[in-house]
């Protein structure tokens, strides 16, 4: 595969902010994605990282740096709706995706 | 723009049958791609088809193959069930022009008994 890897877990309070990190082979890499993922239902797309930088949407920014393997995903004002596992993929040269194995993300009130 | 379909939704097979699972992409999308999830070992490649072609393949043995018809709906098929196989099997299709978003359906959850 192509080691992706990013925390299991993570819990947070309401309202308060968590960062998720996931670093990947830089080798043959294109771009970063992140998707959410509710339990029982299926992935869902947040954001893609082609450059480096970061990219906000509303309460989700995304973070890449190609040269060092590296992507973060922020998650702001937290809410309960959003306890999910959100999930880092990388797409390289040939086009499909290699995923991490998930980051399940616990808010509590 | 009616999303990604697959069906059937939930399946439950025995060991040593074979199983065929439908997926309908977007319209328009001509890319879909097979993923297989189960706790243990998170999401997984299958194989992408494009244009009735697979153009890419992961790492799981010849009893998993796929096919895609001209009106871009593909099929996978697993041969010679084992317990190991049951999973969320999820398909996503992709648009033309480089983009590479994926458009995940709501999978078909497999159980082997």
């Amino acid at each position: 595969g192509q080691n992706i890897d990013q925390p299991t877990e993570m819990t947070a309070t309401e309202g308060a902010i968590v960062q998720i990190n996931c670093t990947y082979q830089t080798s043959g890499f294109n771009g970063l994605f992140w998707y959410q993922q509710h339990a029982g239902e299926a992935p869902t797309f947040l954001s893609y990282n082609v450059l480096d930088g970061l990219e906000e949407k509303g309460r989700f920014s995304s973070f890449l740096s190609r040269s060092k393997g590296y992507s973060y995903l922020l998650l702001k004002e937290l809410q309960m709706k959003d306890s999910a596992s959100y999930l880092c993929a990388a797409s390289f040269n040939d086009y499909k995706l290699s995923f991490g194995a998930g980051t399940t993300v616990t808010v509590r009130a | 723009k009616a999303g990604v379909t697959q069906t059937p939704r939930y399946l439950i097979k025995t060991r040593g049958q074979q199983v065929t699972l439908s997926c309908s992409p977007i319209s328009g999308h001509r890319s879909v791609s097979w993923y297989q999830q189960t706790p243990g070992q998170g999401l997984q490649f299958l194989f992408e088809y494009f244009s009735e072609t697979q153009r890419n393949k992961g790492n799981f043995p010849g009893r998993f193959s796929g096919r895609q018809f001209s009106n871009s709906r593909s099929e996978m098929n697993v041969s010679t069930l084992e317990l190991g196989d049951s999973a969320l099997y999820l398909c996503a299709s992709r648009g033309a022009g480089g983009s590479y978003e994926q458009y995940f359906g709501p999978g078909t959850r497999l159980t082997v008994t």
